[in-house]
């Protein structure tokens, strides 16, 4: 067990449907980052947050959006949904918001699958 | 921009087998070097890591050694059991605030 936690573990939804994926960092993490795995892209990083203010943005589409709360939980909203959005939204987190050359540590949660019909 | 190529799955061994599960990468600069894994059903966990030039991670069994005149990151195992199927996943944190992952490479061990 990683200490990340997230919900909900599955999901499915219909086409243009909205969607919000919730994650719980480690205790005393800082930093939570959103990953998307599919077939097709394998493991692509979508954002960062640390300590509530967004750090670095990847390859996330103009129709996800996300934030931190104070509390340091995060969401992942996923709006006007296609079926290629069909996929496994990880969450992670680690302490600083370094990680990179620093070897920072990144630990995983168990995953969202969402599939969209 | 960063990399990382991985070799293609799966990769099916008897149990006892020796493993290895090659990785090379492209970063500018210094980059620390990880590896993951995946059983099925599950998320990802850190196996081991490698910060700098010449270190070995090692964790399970498992090594790697952080080579940068090859720019190769190779996972090794003297001997495989049947628990240690799963999704391998070499990873690379260079100089943005992300890690870059290979596509992974599915490992099958049989009895």
């Amino acid at each position: 067990d990683s200490g990340v936690t997230q919900t909900p573990k599955h999901l499915i939804t219909a086409t243009g449907q909205r969607v919000t994926l919730r994650c719980s960092p480690r205790s005393g993490d800082l930093s939570v980052y959103w990953y998307q795995q599919s077939l097709d892209q394998g493991l692509q990083f979508l954002i960062q947050y640390y300590n509530g203010e967004e750090r670095a943005k990847g390859n996330i589409l103009e129709r996800f959006s996300a934030q931190q709360f104070p509390d340091l939980h995060s969401e992942l909203n996923l709006s006007s949904l296609e079926l290629g959005d069909s996929a496994l939204y990880f969450c992670a987190s680690s302490l600083g918001p370094q990680t990179g050359r620093s070897g920072n540590t990144i630990y995983f949660g168990e995953g969202s699958w969402l599939t969209v019909v | 921009g960063d990399s990382v190529t991985q070799m293609e799955g799966p990769v099916t061994l008897s149990e006892e087998a020796f493993l290895t599960i090659n990785c090379t990468y492209t970063a500018t600069g210094y980059p620390s070097l990880f590896w993951y894994v995946q059983y099925p059903g599950e998320g990802l966990q850190l196996l081991l890591k490698a910060t700098k030039a010449d270190d070995k991670g090692s964790n399970k069994g498992f090594e790697a050694t952080y080579r940068k005149e090859t720019t190769s990151f190779h996972l090794e195992k003297g001997s495989v059991q049947v628990s240690d199927s799963a999704v391998y996943f070499c990873a690379l944190g260079g100089g943005g605030n992300k890690l870059t992952f290979g596509t992974g490479t599915q490992l099958k061990v049989e009895l």
